[in-house]
């Protein structure tokens, strides 16, 4: 399996900060990587799929980069509706998996 | 608008069976798999599989195969998730997402609200 490991898990930011989350694969995943956000008690809503294309709806602030191993979520002038779990995902192969989460706190 | 709306929450007794449903609107429910994830509580997300819902193929997570039947009725565009023998480590939020797969993306784009199952003694 594929093991995803994001950094940090934890941080801490005001409202207007720029924040970058990375998210490192065991192995290449090419650009098959997507980027989700999660609220208490909500399901998670896709950020990014295939690296870096921006989802339908989803605030231009939200920015993926990356291929290979290594990607990156910044995230340009936090907003408070920002304050979330973040979650990278590979969907080069199964079984798809997650990194473990950033939380993204005030 | 695509909808997926999941039943409601269960309470099983270790070693019973929960089916879980996930009804799909909005959408040519064939066009897209459907795959489930589970929460923990507190914790990350696990992808437990996937099924087509254009021909019923199915993919399951290695630590659930023989567990975990994942089925779709297209008549009613709703897609099921049973889980077998359950252990206390199953509580969890199970979530439906509907998942494009092409040649170039594969992602999970819109979700169901969830449900939760506990399991307990």
């Amino acid at each position: 399996d594929i093991q995803m490991t994001q950094s940090p898990s934890s941080l801490s930011a005001s409202v207007g900060d720029r924040v970058t989350i990375t998210c490192r694969a065991s192995q290449s995943i090419s650009s098959y990587l997507n980027w989700y956000q999660q609220k208490p008690g909500n399901a998670p809503k896709l950020l990014i799929y295939a690296a870096s294309s921006l989802q339908s709806g989803v605030p231009s602030r939200f920015s993926g980069s990356g291929s290979g191993t290594d990607f990156t979520l910044t995230i340009t002038s936090l907003q408070s509706e920002d304050f979330a779990t973040y979650y990278c995902q590979q969907s080069y192969s199964s079984p798809r998996t997650f990194g473990q989460g950033t939380k993204v706190e005030i | 608008q695509v909808q997926l709306v999941q039943s409601g929450a269960e309470g099983k007794k270790p070693g019973a069976s929960v089916k879980v449903s996930c009804k799909a609107s909005g959408y040519t429910f064939t066009t897209y798999g459907i795959s489930w994830v589970r929460q923990a509580p507190g914790q990350g997300l696990e992808w437990m599989g996937w099924i087509s819902a254009d021909n019923g193929n199915t993919d399951y997570a290695q630590n659930l195969q023989g567990r975990v039947t994942m089925t779709t009725d297209t008549s009613t565009t709703t897609a099921y998730m049973e889980l077998r023998s359950l252990r206390s480590d199953d509580t969890a939020v199970y979530l439906c997402a509907r998942h494009l797969v092409t040649s170039s993306e594969d992602y999970f784009d819109y979700w169901g609200q969830g449900t939760l199952v506990t399991v307990s003694s």
